[in-house]
C-alpha cells in the first residue's frame, strides 16, 4: 500500500489566490511526523512546514498552513495569497518512529499564473 | 552550518559502465538516506544509514548498486553496471536525530543528475 498519496499531478492557480494540495497517508505507528518540501526546476528539496501527529494545532510557517485531520488521515498544504516564485512540483512526505524511513509521495506540480 | 554535499552534479555515462555518487551530510546527522528521482516521479528510498550500518536497504538493486557508510560519517553509493533506466537524479539527505518526536526534517544536498545512454 501507499504511505503517501497525493492525487493531484498538477495544479494552476491564478497569482494572490489561495490554494490546497491534497495528501493523504498511511501508517499504524501513533507517533509519525507529516513534511512538505518544495522541488523548483533547479532540483533541490526545501523543507516547508512540520506537523507532528500529536501536535493539537496546525502547524503554520509565514504564508504556508498545514490542515492536518488525522482521523481522516490527511495533512493538506495551503498555500495563501500564491506568488509567482510558487510555481514547482511540492512533496509530502512521512516519518514513521518505528523505521525513521521518510515516506515520500509522487508529488504535485504547481502552476501561478499571473 | 555547511548543508549536505554531494558530487559530481552531473555525470553522463554509457550503459554498461560503472558510476559512484559522493555524500557528505551535515555535521553530528546520524542517519544518512540516499533517493533515486526519476524524472517527474517523487524520491524513492534506496538506502537508509543508521551511523554506519544499514537500517533499510530493500529497494537497493543490489545486483548492480551498492553503498557504504565508512566511519559513519560520507557515503558513497556506486551503480554497477549502469543501466539506461537508471537515469535520474540521485539525492542523499542527513536528518539530526534517529527519533525524539521533534521535527528533524531531512536535509537535501543538491543531488547528482545521472543521464545513461
Amino acid at each position: 500500500a501507499q504511505k503517501i498519496t497525493q492525487t493531484q499531478p498538477g495544479m494552476f492557480v491564478q497569482e494572490k489566490e489561495a490554494v490546497t494540495l491534497d495528501c493523504t497517508y498511511d501508517t499504524s505507528d501513533q507517533s509519525y511526523g507529516l513534511f512538505w518540501y518544495k522541488q523548483p526546476s533547479s532540483g533541490e528539496m526545501i523543507f516547508l512546514i512540520y506537523q507532528g501527529s500529536y501536535d493539537e494545532q496546525n502547524a503554520t510557517e509565514g504564508r504556508y498552513s498545514l490542515n492536518f485531520q488525522k482521523a481522516r488521515k490527511s495533512a493538506n498544504l495551503v498555500i495563501s495569497a500564491s506568488q509567482l516564485g510558487d510555481s514547482a512540483m511540492y512533496f509530502c512526505a512521512m516519518r514513521e518512529r518505528s523505521f525513521n524511513k521518510f515516506y515520500f509521495g509522487s508529488g504535485t506540480k504547481l502552476n501561478v499564473k499571473p | 552550518e555547511a548543508g549536505v554535499a554531494q558530487s559530481p552534479r552531473y555525470k553522463i555515462i554509457e550503459k554498461r559502465q560503472s558510476v559512484a555518487f559522493w555524500c557528505n551530510p551535515i555535521s553530528g546527522h546520524a542517519t544518512l538516506y540516499w533517493y533515486q528521482q526519476i524524472l517527474g516521479q517523487g524520491p524513492k528510498l534506496l538506502i537508509q544509514f543508521q551511523n554506519n550500518g544499514v537500517v533499510d536497504d530493500s529497494q537497493l538493486p543490489k545486483d548492480r548498486f551498492s553503498a557504504e557508510r565508512l566511519k559513519g560519517v560520507d557515503s558513497t553509493l556506486k551503480i554497477q553496471p549502469a543501466k539506461l533506466e537508471d537515469s535520474a537524479v540521485y539525492l542523499c539527505a542527513s536528518s539530526p536525530v534517529y527519533w525524539t518526536g521533534a521535527k528533524a526534517e531531512a536535509f537535501f544536498g543538491q543531488g547528482t543528475r545521472l543521464t545513461v545512454v
